[in-house]
């Protein structure tokens, strides 16, 4: 069953803003990862986060996970046009990389 | 690296025919490979999970004689769809994992059932 989910399931926004995506879970993991996906295409990894970690940079990407809530949000900086997209998180609660539970995602439109 | 190709990108076929997909892992060795099936603008639904040698393991609710698949080296993982019909069109993405946390995903294989 589907775990992750993400808020807002779109989201519009002018290039140079940041844009914030959320994801909830409902049980324990191992890790959370965030995935990148452009129309029609394969899934990009943009970043993993593991259950002991609250807070991982990377280029313009910030994401954080508060276990306690079973939430973690994925910050993207100084958007640009070209991350339009949609935005998935996937739980992984074996640590083996088995089992991904992915939420539906945001879409994500940057407007120039 | 950590590359993953499918093969076709892109299928339309008429009903009652069967399609094969293919999915490789290009610079590593893939113990475990996941198939997903995706609707549009909607999340990714795992299928199945195969590991090399062994016999899928299928989602409830995934039929297994109508998605055959087959894990016969730990580069290649197939997807066959037997006697497809028009609800089976949809995108289909492997992953594969060679053991640690990631799985690397394909580019996908958008399946038109006629």
């Amino acid at each position: 069953s589907q775990q992750g989910e993400e808020d807002p399931q779109a989201l519009s926004i002018q290039e140079g803003e940041n844009a914030t995506m959320n994801c909830s879970y409902k049980t324990s993991i191992n890790n959370l990862q965030w995935y990148r996906q452009n129309s029609g295409r394969g899934l990009v990894h943009l970043i993993l986060i593991r259950s002991n970690e609250r807070e991982k940079h990377s280029g313009r990407l910030r994401v954080t996970l508060d276990t306690s809530k079973k939430s973690s949000s994925l910050l993207i900086t100084a958007s640009r046009a070209a991350d339009t997209a949609s935005y998935f998180c996937a739980t992984d609660a074996s640590g083996y990389g088995q089992n991904f539970v992915f939420g539906p995602g945001t879409r994500l439109s940057v407007l120039p | 690296g950590a590359v993953v190709s499918q093969h076709p990108s892109r299928v339309i076929c008429k009903s009652g025919t069967s399609v094969k997909i293919e999915c490789r892992s290009l610079d590593f060795q893939a113990t475990t490979m996941f198939w997903y099936r995706q609707f549009p603008k909607k999340s990714l639904m795992l299928m199945a999970t195969s590991n090399e040698g062994s016999k899928a393991t299928y989602e409830q609710g995934v039929e297994k004689d109508k998605f055959l698949i087959n894990h016969a080296s730990l580069t290649l993982s197939t997807l066959t769809v037997t006697s497809a019909h028009p609800e089976d069109s949809s995108f289909y993405i492997c992953s594969a994992s060679g053991g640690g946390n990631e799985q690397f995903f394909g580019p996908g294989t958008r399946l038109t059932v006629l």
